[in-house]
């Protein structure tokens, strides 16, 4: 069993849909981020978040330590959300740095 | 600013090869990391860096080697490379905000 699991896997949503993919971990962390990568390779980290919930624009983020679950909701959704989207969690090693475990990702397609 | 800047962008080696990749990080970052994601395996992680200092390591060979230099550029080297190294190769620097990850290098080995 995968460290951090992603689902779905992949998701296809029509333009203006409101759009959720779900991370869970099985370790203790310090740290959970939420990535996005485009075709052509390029990652860009959306949020980094410890606790409670994060909000950029038409995109929210949440975390819930106690259920190890994570959360990223994207709102009235365009063609230009199109990427695959990445949870990555910063494992806790008894408080030092760790590594960053990633999951699967979910490939989103937004449809016009 | 500028970002985090990787060179090359494509390289093509054939097996038994070695290869050097270059990371600039975001000046003032102090912390480099590398990533390996291919398609089957996704996204893994090779090794940190801090201030000229490995500070954690992947699960990945001996092969895999890193270093950072004083001005935080780091290089990550593959020696006696195999079929199974081609992947995109991606380094982030850091700070207290989060990750800024460079576009990648994709190695391709023949």
């Amino acid at each position: 069993k995968n460290e951090v699991e992603q689902s779905p896997q992949n998701l296809t949503a029509q333009e203006g849909e409101f759009i959720t993919i779900n991370c869970s971990y099985s370790v203790g962390i310090s740290a959970l981020h939420w990535l996005q990568q485009h075709p052509g390779g390029g990652i860009v980290s959306l949020f980094m978040l410890s606790s409670g919930k994060k909000k950029h624009g038409r995109l929210i983020a949440t975390i819930n330590i106690q259920e190890k679950h994570s959360s990223l909701h994207i709102t009235a959704s365009h063609p230009r959300d199109s990427a695959v989207y990445i949870c990555a969690v910063f494992m806790n090693y008894g408080g030092s740095q760790g590594n960053l475990i990633f999951g699967k990702g979910t490939k989103l397609s937004v449809k016009p | 600013k500028a970002g985090v800047t990787q060179t090359p962008r494509y390289l093509i080696k054939t097996r038994g090869q070695q290869v050097t990749l270059s990371c600039s990080p975001i000046s003032g970052h102090r912390s480099v990391s590398w990533y390996q994601q291919t398609p089957g395996q996704g996204l893994q992680f090779l090794f940190e860096y801090f201030s000229e200092t490995q500070r954690n390591k992947g699960n990945f060979p001996g092969r895999f080697s890193g270093r950072q230099f004083s001005n935080s550029r780091s290089e990550m080297n593959v020696s006696t490379l195999e079929l199974g190294d081609s992947a995109l190769y991606l380094c982030a620097s850091t700070d207290t905000y989060g990750y800024t990850f460079g576009s990648g290098t994709r190695l391709t080995v023949v």
